[in-house]
């Protein structure tokens, strides 16, 4: 089906190892985005991208990394996890009109 | 920073009922505010968006307002049913970013 799609759903992981979250739209949409949620703070920015080889910092980017070779793909990597990125990530894209679409979200735990 | 606060953080209503949902910003050059719905353990759909030159939407039984002159946005739900009962969130578009309010916990109660 037509959408975005994220991978895993769930993980859980010990603190030092490194974690990619991927995520995959099927619109060809040129921005893509992703997201943490936590309690009390909402849904933050982590990083955006406005098309392929094209990325920029949200409003909480530290301890993450992103790419986009292809326009479909969009994986975000914890390059060593902490605790304190406990959370749900969530992908995003931004379609016609500038409506956006997310997936149905990662739940990560690290221990 | 744009800062965006939703007022209150849960609410319960009984079925039937009519009910607005508040969101504030304090930024005004957001250029689009959405809404959107988020059920538990799921992520979020989008209910409505409002680009800054309109003052309003409207999706069936929901009516979205913007006003960017006093940094506020509502969200009119007509003859709630227990099915609408979630998470509604805001979310102002400044630049290329989305700032999200943290949401009212909607329950409509049968």
């Amino acid at each position: 089906d037509a959408g975005i799609t994220q991978s895993p759903r769930y993980k859980i992981t010990e603190t030092g190892r490194q974690v990619t979250l991927m995520c995959h739209q099927t619109w060809s949409h040129s921005y893509m985005f992703w997201y943490r949620q936590d309690l009390g703070h909402g849904l933050r920015l982590i990083y955006y991208s406005a098309a392929a080889d094209i990325t920029d910092k949200g409003e909480v980017p530290d301890g993450y990394v992103v790419s986009r070779s292809k326009t479909e793909n969009f994986p975000l990597t914890l390059e060593s996890a902490t605790r304190s990125q406990t959370s749900v990530y969530f992908c995003a894209s931004r379609g016609i009109k500038e409506t956006q679409y997310f997936g149905p979200g990662t739940r990560l735990l690290v221990l | 920073k744009q800062e965006v606060t939703q007022i209150p953080a849960a609410l319960s209503v009984p079925e039937g009922e009519n009910l607005v949902l508040n969101c504030s910003f304090t930024d005004s050059a957001i250029y689009n505010l959405q809404w959107f719905r988020q059920d538990p353990g799921k992520g979020l759909t989008s209910l409505l968006l409002i680009q800054s030159s309109q003052r309003e939407q409207t999706s069936g039984r929901l009516n979205a307002s913007l006003d960017k002159s006093s940094g506020r946005s509502t969200l009119y739900i007509a003859a709630s049913q227990p099915g609408d009962s979630a998470t509604y969130l805001c979310a102002g578009g400044v630049g290329n970013q989305f700032y999200f309010g943290t949401g009212t916990s909607l329950t409509v109660i049968p």
